[in-house]
């Protein structure tokens, strides 16, 4: 069963506008991991927040985390055209952190 | 550069000819996965090697099956491919202590 839920789907915004994203998981985590990918490319980390902490932040990147409402929210700031990607949430659980992935949101960043 | 390398980028096998792809790192990293992300959806693990213990999702089929001679190399091997096993594939490495997975570039299996 799916684990991260990530809301939009898909969000168009222009160059310098900031993108929120949001995920939704269903059980208890070690951690929630962000991944971008590119179109027909890998996944690349993007950041890390543990289950008990509540806010990172890396560069243009903040992520917050809310376990009582299992719930995290990915801000990117002062967008540019090269953000256009895809973005999942992972969430990572048990002995081995096994990530399960969203189906991840279409970022669209116009010039 | 330490990196997650994947074999070929582009792999066209025929229904039900076996077809095997390849992963090899040099991060010297203990664990390895392999992912199936089919169009538009979320990568599915399929399984992962820590060390050289295997551990199968219950959920992938037989038809997939794995070989880790090394640490540095992955295999992931389709006996039997069908149409809908048309994917992209996914290796990706940790070491066991930190929490963070690399991913390589996938390789993209079409079936015909």
């Amino acid at each position: 069963s799916q684990q991260g839920e990530e809301d939009p789907q898909a969000l168009s915004i222009q160059e310098g506008e900031n993108a929120t994203m949001n995920c939704s998981y269903k059980t208890s985590i070690n951690n929630l991991q962000w991944y971008r990918q590119n179109s027909g490319r890998g996944l690349v980390h993007l950041i890390l927040i543990r289950s008990n902490e509540r806010e990172k932040h890396s560069g243009r990147l903040r992520v917050t985390l809310d376990t009582s409402k299992k719930s995290s929210s990915l801000l990117i700031t002062a967008s540019r055209a090269a953000d256009t990607a895809s973005y999942f949430c992972a969430t990572a659980t048990g002995a081995n952190s096994k990530l399960t992935f969203g189906k991840g949101i279409t970022l669209s960043v116009r010039p | 550069d330490a990196m997650v390398i994947q074999n070929p980028r582009y792999q066209v096998t025929q229904f039900g000819k076996p077809v095997t792809l390849s992963c090899s790192q040099t991060l010297n990293h203990n664990v390895m996965y392999w992912y199936q992300q089919k169009s538009s959806q979320a990568p599915k693990l399929l399984f992962h090697y820590y060390d050289k213990d295997f551990n199968n999702e219950a959920d992938t089929p037989d038809n997939f099956q794995s070989r880790r001679p090394n640490t540095s190399f992955c295999f992931l091997d389709i006996r039997s491919p069908g149409l809908g096993d048309a994917a992209m594939y996914l290796c990706a490495t940790r070491q066991g202590v930190q929490e963070t997975q690399y991913f390589g570039p996938g390789t993209r299996l079409l079936v015909l």
